[in-house]
């Protein structure tokens, strides 16, 4: 069964570093979007990509954010700078457009 | 309350009887799904309704959704000690593009 997979499944980090996190969505979906879970927290949307460009984006997504698709099959998210609070676990998703969305397992995010 | 809120927040049974979890929400949706999260893990999708329909069935799960009452139920019959997990509702907003917002989750524990 096709799945949506997530690499690494955990990362350190100090503070003020750059991290990229990677997905490889499920190959014939063409919505993309990254979502993350603070500890003990809900889930909460970040950013939403279709048709290699941002379709939508939360106020957590601010301009140390950005997203990619540079290969076709890759879907990245970086952190230019990371904070203490960016620690939280980072999905990916992926969708056909049907409406039901399929999760990666995470990464991880320890920023210390 | 925000969009997406569940009750309980935690329930305890005993293998065999029936989980049932609610959410609310307060706009008007598109769609309505339910994931399940084990500990630390990814979010793995249940079942999707869609605003137009009532009642959902897969397997030992049946969702309903009234869409009067702005809730949604879903009902996990014959509990098994596997189907210990988190379980959250999401929202597919009509004016949100095909972004989901989450609610807090039920934190549920099937004992042996």
């Amino acid at each position: 069964e096709p799945e949506v997979t997530q690499t690494p499944s955990h990362q350190v980090t100090q503070m003020g570093q750059e991290v990229i996190l990677r997905c490889v969505p499920i190959s014939n979906h063409l919505y993309f979007y990254w979502y993350r879970q603070i500890l003990g927290q809900k889930v909460e949307f970040l950013v939403s990509f279709y048709n290699n460009e941002i379709s939508e984006k939360s106020e957590i997504f601010d301009d140390q954010f950005s997203v990619e698709r540079p290969d076709g099959s890759n879907f990245t998210l970086k952190i230019r700078s990371t904070k203490l609070e960016d620690s939280a676990m980072y999905f990916c998703a992926s969708s056909d457009g049907s409406g039901a969305s399929w999760f990666g397992p995470g990464t991880r995010l320890t920023v210390t | 309350s925000q969009q997406g809120e569940e009750d309980p927040q935690a329930l305890s049974i005993q293998e065999g009887e029936n989980a049932t979890m609610n959410c609310s929400y307060k706009t008007s949706i598109n769609n309505l799904q339910w994931y399940r999260q084990n500990s630390g893990r990814g979010l793995v999708h249940l079942i999707l309704i869609r605003s137009n329909e009532r009642e959902k069935h897969s397997g030992r799960l049946r969702v309903t959704l009234d869409t009067s009452k702005k809730s949604s139920s879903l009902l996990i019959t014959a509990s098994r000690a596997a189907d210990t997990a988190s379980y959250f509702c999401a929202s597919m907003i009509k004016a949100a593009g095909n972004k989901l917002t989450f609610g807090g989750g039920t934190r549920v524990l099937v004992k042996p």
